[in-house]
């Protein structure tokens, strides 16, 4: 299902640190994930995606990590950069109706130089 | 390539005004097409979607309706705004069901 909170989490990391961003899931049957990056004024911009056939998905700098025994979800950036900075969102789509997506309440990441 | 464009960028409208928000895709045809609204400091909440010409499924009962009049073409339409109904609108397609969402760059509305 769909779930929205109250005020974003912040992550605050220092430029060259690694960043782990984490979204916990509610749908069980939920087989395809994405993880989005918003920047302020901005539409969400697409990072990397993972199907539950998986564990693991690299791509450039990013990593994602899916752990369906207790629907964990996380995205890992090697070498943060001030253009890092932003909000991530984790989307699901359930198996049940693969036409819709369902947003996390999303994780505000800031990046001191 | 794909090109998805809304508009306005920025309304403000009163409350009890009509509102409609536009919404097309260059580059593909017969794209699911998806209406989300992004309350300030929220995540996105899914508001409409539709797999076709004339199909649209509702997730959230509320003062909002939308239509496609054309495959690539998706509107979003109040008779009267609420001030509830404020947020950052944001327009999504993706090519099918399973794949991903590619964004607008949103349209901000604020009700008076």
């Amino acid at each position: 299902g769909e779930s929205v909170g109250l005020h974003l989490p912040t992550l605050s990391v220092q430029e060259g640190d690694n960043s782990i961003i984490n979204c916990a899931y509610s749908n069980s049957a939920s087989d395809y994930f994405i993880w989005y990056k918003q920047e302020s004024g901005k539409g969400p911009q697409f990072i990397i995606d993972i199907r539950s056939n998986m564990d693991k998905r690299q791509g450039q700098r990013v990593t994602v990590l899916l752990n369906k025994t207790v629907k964990h979800l996380s995205l890992q950036i090697a070498a943060t950069q001030p253009g890092d900075s932003a909000v991530y969102f984790c989307a699901e789509n359930p198996i049940d109706n693969f036409n819709k997506f369902y947003f996390g309440s999303g994780t505000k990441l800031n990046v001191k130089p | 390539s794909q090109t998805i464009h809304q508009w306005p960028a920025t309304l403000v409208q009163p409350v009890g005004s009509p509102l409609s928000l536009e919404c097309t895709v260059e580059g593909t045809s017969n794209p699911n097409l998806y209406w989300y609204r992004q309350a300030a400091g929220r995540g996105l909440q899914l508001l409409f979607y539709s797999v076709g010409i004339g199909q649209i499924s509702s997730e959230v009962p509320q003062n909002l309706s939308a239509s496609r009049p054309q495959d690539r073409q998706f509107i979003l339409s109040s008779k009267k705004l609420l001030l509830s109904d404020s947020g950052f609108y944001l327009c999504a397609w993706s090519p099918t069901g399973n794949s991903p969402l590619h964004f607008g760059n949103g349209t901000r509305l604020t009700v008076t």
